[in-house]
């Protein structure tokens, strides 16, 4: 089944303490890419890449870093979280990120920092 | 860059009433506006879009509306089901560096009153 994969679904942590969210897509998609959901904010672009080892910033990339060594693989890394990075979080990604392309999201994971 | 506004934040509506959810955007530029739904829960999933050169486009009980020169779009279900509650973006997207910088509106919560 073509798919986008998250893990972890929850994760609790506390502030400081180094974690990664990875993201795997089995469709042989090009252009992957990171949003946070907030209430009241919709989903802002943290990161994006358009192919392996082509990463760029989106609207809120502050304190996050992300890596694509792989194609299949987009992990997002938060080197030392903090209470304001306690979001919902979800991986995406189309074929190529070209023109009329829809977001293929994964089932999101749910962090929250205290 | 771009702006997209969505109204209203939250709608409810009767079973079998119709519902319309409105997006504004900014950047003349932006030429494919895709909306996603998302149940309680789950990820945002496609269920309609409608590419800058179209001004309405149907399916099913679902049609988006974009009127370029007032530079908005509109979502329309019509004989809502209790499935149709949920939340909804609307998205504007335009060709940035290459590929298509996607920017969503802030959601509507749509809730269908049996």
């Amino acid at each position: 089944e073509a798919q986008v994969t998250q893990n972890p679904r929850y994760l609790i942590t506390v502030t400081g303490k180094k974690l990664t969210v990875t993201c795997s897509q089995n469709m042989n998609h090009e252009y992957m890419s990171w949003y946070r959901q907030d209430p009241g904010l919709g989903l802002r672009q943290i990161y994006y890449s358009m192919n392996v080892e082509v990463t760029d910033k989106g609207d809120v990339p502050e304190g996050y870093k992300v890596s694509r060594k792989e194609k299949r693989n987009f992990p997002l890394i938060l080197e030392s979280p903090s209470p304001n990075q306690t979001s919902l979080y979800f991986c995406a990604s189309t074929p190529t990120g070209g023109p009329h392309s829809p977001l293929h999201f994964g089932n999101g994971t749910r962090l929250t920092v205290t | 860059g771009e702006n997209v506004e969505q109204h209203p934040s939250t709608l409810s509506v009767q079973e079998g009433d119709s519902a319309v959810i409105k997006c504004t955007y900014s950047d003349s530029a932006s030429n494919y506006f895709p909306w996603y739904k998302q149940e309680l829960g789950k990820r945002p999933q496609l269920i309609i879009d409608i590419r800058s050169n179209v001004g309405e486009k149907k399916d099913q009980r679902i049609a988006v509306t974009l009127n370029k020169t007032a530079k908005h779009f509109s979502l329309h279900i019509t004989e809502t089901q209790p499935e149709d509650s949920a939340v909804y973006f609307c998205a504007a997207s335009l060709n940035s560096g290459g590929y298509q910088k996607v920017t969503f509106g802030t959601g509507t919560k749509l809730q269908v009153i049996p």
